[in-house]
């Protein structure tokens, strides 16, 4: 079974405006990664948070996690037509090493 | 640095038939993962093997699936034999090490596109 659930599923927004993904989770985690796939293609890593941070930033992304209420959020700011695609979180958890369960994703069309 | 290999990237075949993907990680990963990734749904992972051993292959179901990486490079992963519901993209994975405190990136390949008939 797959241990995150993204909401929402799909998400369409105008180029320029803003894109926030929510991921939940059942258990507790080491760290949360998120990764990004095109259609037709592999995943790509885009950003990783570990348990014991709050925020992280990485170019256009901004990623929060609040363990408390297990769940992490993804924020892709002034967004582009090239960040069409599906968006997907990731979690490890305690002592199961590199293991990555993942949940269902956010289909995320961004409208030039 | 050349990325994950996968071949092939699209196979067709009946079901009750059996059906090998193969797949050359980064050169320098230890670590080598396989996904089932139905669509619509997010990936789930099958096995993960940590240089030519197995690490984790909980889901993986051992009565139609298997999968070996000999030399610790190259790994082939093999249904035998197929059906209906094994329909998928097989992706495959790999990482510098398995840590565990995780944590670390996972470098996807391609994928290989399966229709069971």
């Amino acid at each position: 079974s797959q241990q995150g659930e993204e909401d929402p599923q799909a998400l369409s927004i105008q180029e320029g405006e803003n894109a926030t993904m929510n991921c939940s989770y059942k258990t507790s985690i080491n760290n949360l990664q998120w990764y990004r796939q095109n259609s037709g293609r592999g995943l790509v890593h885009l950003i990783l948070i570990r348990s014991n941070e709050r925020e992280k930033h990485s170019g256009r992304l901004r990623v929060t996690l609040d363990t408390s209420k297990k769940s992490s959020s993804l924020l892709i700011t002034a967004s582009r037509a090239a960040d069409t695609a599906s968006y997907f979180c990731a979690t490890d958890h305690n002592n199961a090493g590199n293991m990555l369960t993942f949940g269902g994703g956010t289909r995320l069309m961004v409208k030039p | 640095e050349a990325g994950v290999a996968q071949s092939p990237r699209y196979k067709i075949i009946e079901k009750r038939q059996s059906v090998a993907f193969w797949c050359n990680p980064i050169s320098g990963h230890a670590t080598l993962y396989w996904y089932q990734q139905i669509l619509g749904q997010g990936p789930k992972l099958l096995i993960q093997f940590q240089n030519n051993g197995v690490v984790d292959d909980s889901q993986l179901p051992k009565d139609r699936f298997s999968a070996e990486r000999l030399k610790g490079v190259d790994s082939t992963l093999k249904i035998q034999p197929a059906k209906l519901e094994d329909s998928a993209v097989y992706l495959c994975a790999s990482s510098t090490s398995s840590d565990r405190r995780g944590g670390e990136t996972q470098y996807f390949g391609p994928g290989t596109r399966l229709l069971v008939l």
